[in-house]
């Protein structure tokens, strides 16, 4: 089945702590990205990857990080997590950056 | 820059009723358009595209029209049902392809 694999799904850390937000898509997409989902303001992207070891940023990508090793996964990293990136994020995968995009179930961060 | 301007919610509907969500967008060049479905505690789900202008996209009873002159991408249903109620966005990417833009969602409630 092709999808889009989000872990955890539910967090709770605290301020400061390091935190990685795994994803990996079975479908040998080239195009990954993360987004962030916020009452009011829709979906706002924060990283995307054209191919492996190319990433490049949305428009809120301050105070995330990314890394794109392998075609099939691309984890979100928060260095120092802070309680304005308490929101739902999603990870989704497309063969192109203008095409379907599959999205993943979605991670509920909350950073008290 | 590029964005996609929502019809804001929450709506709430009979069952048969019609269904209309407007969306505009501003973009330059030729954008593609997509209409996403986001079902309760679920990720988001492609529901129709158009990707040059007068293209209609379709699926599950659900229509939009892709309209340059009046940079508009409305979605519409004649009769809607309870299992329709979701979260509805309308996105676009530009013809560079690298980054999808997403409205701020409109929810959208079926009742019998």
């Amino acid at each position: 089945e092709a999808q889009v694999t989000q872990n955890p799904r539910y967090l709770i850390t605290v301020t400061g702590k390091k935190l990685t937000v795994t994803c990996s898509q079975n479908m040998n997409h080239e195009y990954m990205s993360w987004y962030r989902q916020d009452p009011g303001l829709g979906l706002r992207q924060i990283y995307y990857s054209m191919n492996v070891e190319v990433t490049d940023k949305g428009d809120v990508p301050e105070g995330y990080k990314v890394s794109r090793k392998e075609k099939r996964n691309f984890p979100l990293i928060l260095e120092s997590p802070s309680p304005n990136q308490t929101s739902l994020y999603f990870c989704a995968s497309s063969y192109a950056g203008n095409t379907e995009a599959f999205f993943g179930q979605g991670t509920r961060l909350t950073v008290v | 820059g590029d964005s996609v301007t929502q019809m804001e919610g929450p709506v709430t509907l009979s069952e048969e009723a019609f269904l209309t969500i407007n969306c505009t967008y501003t973009a330059t060049g030729y954008p593609s358009l997509f209409w996403y479905v986001q079902y309760p505690g679920e990720g988001l789900q492609l529901l129709l595209k158009a990707t040059k202008a007068d293209d209609k996209g379709s699926n599950k009873g659900f229509e939009a029209t892709y309209r340059k002159e009046t940079t508009s991408f409305h979605l519409e249903k004649g009769s809607v049902q309870v299992s329709d109620s979701a979260v509805y966005f309308c996105a676009l990417t530009p013809n560079t392809g690298n980054q999808f833009y997403f409205g701020t969602g409109t929810s959208l409630t079926v009742i019998p």
